[in-house]
């Protein structure tokens, strides 16, 4: 079975300031590996995927993540972030062959001016 | 627009009573995920379909059911509803390029 543990459930932080939102899993098999944002009263939107290739993967909004298999960790950055990324954001996991996607229990990015 | 399409956006009904959420996944997609997300339990999976059968379930109640018709929507039935089945409901549609969500269903039970 696989799991996802997202280590904070909030983070503040200054406009233009850089951030990172941590994300371990745990998968006995390969995993496919995910970041949704989620904004108030709105469904979840993908931000980036891992499939397979490079480790560093960009997705939308200026995010990035790195996927860290001797760590098995997937955390999301970015350099500066705006008022408008206050979100909450999911990061999620599902096998390679298909299945479900389990996700975190969320991280709550409050961006202050 | 995501490409699936949840129906209808709010719901609020009565304990005791059932009701169906509606589903249409993006075009060609023949996988559909059910998820409730609550504040207590965060986004839980409830159930999936492919092309028509069911194909695993997480913790669905014995209360709630679902299908996949033939033109490859589906339909989550919540039965004799509790206070605790107030919840954000989301539909998700799998394809090579990995999963899409609906816009989700807010139902209140009152």
């Amino acid at each position: 079975a696989q799991s996802v543990t997202q280590l904070d459930s909030q983070v503040p932080v200054f406009e233009e300031a850089p951030v990172e939102l941590r994300c371990n899993y745990s998968s006995s098999v390969s995993v496919y590996l995910f970041w949704y944002v989620q904004y108030p009263n709105q469904g979840l939107q993908l931000l980036l995927k891992y499939l397979s290739g490079s480790t560093l993967v960009k997705g939308i909004n200026g995010f990035e993540a790195e996927f860290n298999k001797s760590q098995t960790s997937f955390h999301l950055r970015k350099p500066s972030v705006h008022i408008s990324d206050t979100a909450e954001y999911f990061c999620a996991v599902s096998r390679t062959q298909g299945g479900k996607l389990i996700f975190g229990q969320g991280t709550e990015l409050s961006v202050k001016p | 627009d995501s490409g699936v399409t949840q129906t209808p956006k709010h719901l609020i009904t009565a304990t005791g009573q059932r009701v169906t959420l509606r589903c249409s996944p993006r075009s060609g997609d023949l996988s559909v995920y059910w998820y409730q997300q609550s504040l207590d339990q965060g986004l839980q999976f409830l159930i999936q379909y492919y092309n028509g059968e069911e194909r695993a379930k997480g913790n669905i109640l014995e209360r709630f059911s679902a299908q996949q018709f033939p033109d490859l929507h589906s339909e989550l039935n919540l039965s004799s509803l509790e206070l605790g089945d107030s919840a954000l409901y989301f539909c998700a549609s799998r394809g090579n390029y990995g999963y899409t969500f609906g816009s989700g269903t807010r139902l209140t039970v009152v």
